[in-house]
């Protein structure tokens, strides 16, 4: 199985441009999130979701957009990119039993975002 | 409101001498705890958890932890360390906090381990 597979691994914008970052997992885990890690502030949840056609925001959800159309699959799209958002991003999928967070999360290999 | 704290952004220890990360929680039910490691320019890999039973939990590369529920710790530990454990741990509490089991995660502590 491959897991959760992010691309792309290296990223560098300008100021105002918009990409999307890609997450997709195999293994049919109903709960997918993203996360920033900054230097000193360990990992910021952003978004997350608990199954298809269902997302919620994080701790830091400004400037982020997701959306959840399969189960696979969770992109996180910057739609206007700032400085501020210079991070690494990791994605993460876990298999939830009723809603309830009980077991591990596997995650991505990250994203390393700079903005210019 | 869940929380978790890691006082300790550094930990350093010399081979083959036991070792301590530590963990400290809050939460308003029952925790579901996690440790996590990540190594240099990978994602986080999970090494062990608590969800209920023995406080004493065993989990990957001989490391172990111990649930202590009076002072909200999950402290991490090997007996032995060896160079290739240098790494940064995390860890991550989840609990039915606003009617959802989101994990919360600490900031992290680098583990430094000198031949």
């Amino acid at each position: 199985n491959a897991g959760v597979t992010q691309t792309p691994k290296f990223q560098v914008l300008k100021t105002g441009q918009s990409m999307t970052l890609q997450c997709a997992q195999d293994m049919n885990h109903e709960y997918m999130s993203w996360y920033r890690q900054d230097p000193g502030m360990g990992l910021r949840l952003i978004h997350y979701s608990v199954g298809a056609g269902i997302t919620d925001q994080g701790e830091v959800p400004n400037g982020y957009n997701v959306s959840r159309s399969t189960t696979e699959d969770f992109p996180l799209r910057l739609l206007s990119a700032a400085p501020s958002q210079t991070s690494v991003y990791f994605c993460a999928s876990s298999y939830s039993i009723t809603g309830q967070m009980n077991t591990e999360a596997f995650f991505g290999q990250g994203t390393r975002l700079t903005v210019v | 409101a869940q929380s978790v704290a890691q006082p300790e952004d550094q930990v350093n220890v010399a081979e083959g001498n036991p070792l301590t990360v530590k963990c400290t929680y809050s939460v308003s039910g029952n925790p579901y705890l996690f440790w996590y490691v990540q190594y240099p320019n990978r994602g986080l890999q999970f090494l062990l958890k608590y969800i209920t039973g023995d406080n004493l939990v065993k989990g990957s590369y001989g490391f172990e932890a111990e649930f202590n529920k009076s002072q909200t710790s999950f402290h991490l530990k090997k007996p032995s360390a060896l160079v290739s454990d240098s790494a940064l741990y995390f860890c991550a509490v989840s609990s039915l906090s606003g009617g959802s089991y989101i994990p919360t995660f600490g900031r992290g502590t680098s583990l430094i381990v000198h031949p």
